[in-house]
Parts: structure tokens; C-alpha cells; sequence
């Protein structure tokens, strides 16, 4: 089955500054790559996605790039705020009804 | 606004006891999800649905059944909770997407259930 891997497990940035998690997968036949936030207390919600015919996607400060090739994909947030500092997980699908296999999470914290 | 609502946010239940977890999502979703999520391992999915009566096993189903009777409402049991039971249970639920592609899972706020 897909084996989905993080890092890093956590990260500290300052206000302002770029922040950057990656995740590989195991399945090539993996092609959809969400990306959910979770703040302290609440439930994930998804940030941005990504399906396998495309490189990269932008919304405002967030970008997802993915290489196939390599099997990985990275999450990208620029101009990082304090609201920024949550749990991040990335995740892999095959696609149609096939589950997605989660990451084990990135705790961002932003600095001020 | 999709709505997807656990029934518990805390649980408190002893070794043993048969417990039941219930989801309700409000969207007409085909698929339903059981996840667990304990620090450090990330969302384990237990059980998942994609239709009424449906149920496929998840990455961690050991110790864990679903029902779903009704297209909106997907139940986790356990038969016989033990302690290594205890951990943050979120469901989930999605719509089943054209083409077979995948859409967004919306999660419930979680059921924080400990097992003494």
C-alpha cells in the first residue's frame, strides 16, 4: 500500500519568512495531493490541493509544487503571519474511491 | 457549508464496554470516513464507506466495526474497548467526484475518548 512520509516534524520560522514541508510517496499510481491545517483544538481543513497533471498551484501565499518523477511534493507558504502556526498534513490518493494515506504531520510555529 | 457533526467531544468509558462513536454529515456525501489520530502517527484511517451498507477496512480496523444504515450517518464501534483504544477519533466525509476523481474529505470536530 501507499506509504506517505513527512518532514520535518517541526519547524520555526520567523514572522515574514518562507516556510517549506515536504512529503514523498511510495505509489505511482498515487494522483491527488491534498494538504490540510490543523489548528490547536480544531478539526483539519483542507488548504490547497493538487492532481498529478499539473506541476504546481498557487493560492495567494500558499503553493504546492509536485515532481512525479521524484514522487514528492512540497508545500510552500510565503510571508508566513502568526495565524500561519498550526499542524500541517499532507496526503496521497490513487484517485476515485481509494482512501488517502496521511503524513505524519508538521508542527509550524511562526515566531514574531 | 458542508457540516459533518460528531456526537461527543469528550468520552469517557472503562475496559471492556462496547462504545459507539456516531457521525452525521448534512451534504448527501457518498463517502464516510473513520480516522484516529494520535501525536506523532498522523490520521490513521480505521474503516471508510463509500455507499449505504458499504464498508472497506481501513489501515487499522483491528478492534473496530462501522454501520451505515443510512447514507448521512456512519457509526464507529468498539466491541470491547481496551486502553490502547484511547486516542482522538475524527470522521470525515466526501463527495464521490466525476470521473472517478477524488474530492475534498470535510472533518467533524473529533471525539477525544479515553478507555480507564
Amino acid at each position: 500500500g501507499e506509504n506517505v512520509e513527512q518532514h520535518p516534524s517541526t519547524l520555526s520560522v520567523q514572522e515574514g519568512d518562507s516556510a517549506v514541508i515536504k512529503c514523498t510517496y511510495s505509489d505511482s499510481a498515487s494522483n491527488y495531493f491534498p494538504w490540510y491545517k490543523q489548528e490547536l483544538g480544531k478539526r483539519p481543513q483542507l488548504i490547497i490541493d493538487i492532481r498529478s497533471n499539473v506541476g504546481e498551484k498557487k493560492d495567494q501565499r500558499i503553493a504546492v509544487t509536485l515532481n512525479k518523477t521524484a514522487k514528492h511534493f512540497s508545500l510552500h507558504i510565503t510571508e508566513t503571519q502568526p495565524e500561519d502556526s498550526a499542524v500541517y498534513f499532507c496526503a496521497a490518493s490513487r484517485g476515485g474511491n481509494e482512501k488517502l494515506t496521511f503524513g505524519t504531520g508538521t508542527r509550524l510555529t511562526i515566531i514574531p | 457549508d458542508v457540516k459533518v457533526t460528531q456526537s461527543s467531544r469528550y468520552l469517557v468509558k472503562r475496559t471492556g464496554e462496547k462504545v459507539f462513536l456516531e457521525c452525521v454529515q448534512d451534504m448527501d456525501h457518498e463517502n464516510m470516513f473513520w480516522y484516529r489520530q494520535d501525536p506523532g502517527l498522523g490520521l490513521r484511517l480505521i474503516y471508510f464507506s463509500y455507499d449505504v451498507k458499504m464498508k472497506e477496512k481501513g489501515d487499522i480496523p483491528e478492534g473496530y466495526s462501522v454501520s451505515r444504515e443510512k447514507k448521512e450517518r456512519f457509526s464507529l464501534i468498539l466491541e470491547s474497548a481496551s486502553t490502547n483504544q484511547t486516542s482522538m477519533y475524527l470522521c470525515a466525509s466526501s463527495l464521490l467526484g466525476a470521473g472517478g476523481s477524488n474530492q475534498p474529505q470535510h472533518f467533524g470536530d473529533g471525539t477525544r475518548l479515553s478507555i480507564l
